[in-house]
């Protein structure tokens, strides 16, 4: 167990729909991370999140968005679901006092029909 | 590409054979760390080495470093059917704190 959670597991959504991700980091890390793991595509980095702040943005799509709370947990809103939005979502976490280990998320399992 | 490319794709061994994965990257990098993931599933942090290091030990695992080739080797010592997984390179360049992963290898250790 990584101590990083992730709700919900599964998810089963229609196209055009939106949906929420949530993730709580491993007490005490500050950095929040989302990746998109699809066949096609592999493991990506989409955002990172250090302490509320928007720190670094990788292949995110302008429908996708997140935002890191006061109490460090993260949510990612995915909107106007498409077919290929279909993926495994992994959060995680580190406390980047140096560059270093992060810790994931057993993943939420989108299906966007 | 920041990404790190494995190598092999995928991997069949039987218990108790070593396994070695490679891993090559074309960036200069701040680390680079192993995960492995069983089917499916969350990833599990297996090592991180740093780019000052050229190995690192771990229990039945081993990692090399050689950034003047920029790549990278894991080797697993005595395999198991519960190693039975795939195995992802990460790299962490230094642009930032985000890790860029390969296709990873999938490893089946048949019993």
């Amino acid at each position: 167990d990584s101590g990083v959670t992730q709700t919900p597991k599964h998810l089963i959504t229609a196209t055009g729909q939106r949906v929420t991700l949530r993730c709580s980091p491993r007490s005490g890390d500050l950095s929040v991370y989302w990746y998109q793991q699809s066949l096609d595509q592999g493991l990506q980095f989409l955002i990172q999140y250090y302490n509320g702040e928007e720190r670094a943005k990788g292949n995110i799509l302008e429908r996708f968005s997140a935002q890191q709370f006061p109490d460090l947990h993260s949510e990612l809103n995915l909107s106007s679901l498409e077919l290929g939005d279909s993926a495994l979502y992994f959060c995680a976490s580190s406390d980047d006092r140096v560059v270093g280990t992060q810790y994931f998320g057993p993943g939420t399992r989108l299906l966007v029909l | 590409s920041q990404q790190g490319e494995e190598d092999p794709q995928a991997l069949s061994i039987q218990e108790g054979e070593n396994a070695t994965m490679n891993c090559s990257y074309k960036t200069s990098i701040n680390n680079l760390q192993w995960y492995r993931q069983n089917s499916g599933r969350g990833l599990v942090h297996l090592i991180l080495i740093r780019s000052n290091e050229r190995e690192k030990h771990s229990g039945r695992l081993r990692v090399t470093l050689d950034t003047s080739k920029k790549s990278s080797s894991l080797l697993i010592t005595a395999s198991r059917a519960a190693d039975t997984a795939s195995y992802f390179c990460a790299i962490n360049s230094n642009s930032g704190y985000a890790l860029n992963f390969g296709k990873g290898t999938s490893l089946l250790v048949t019993p």
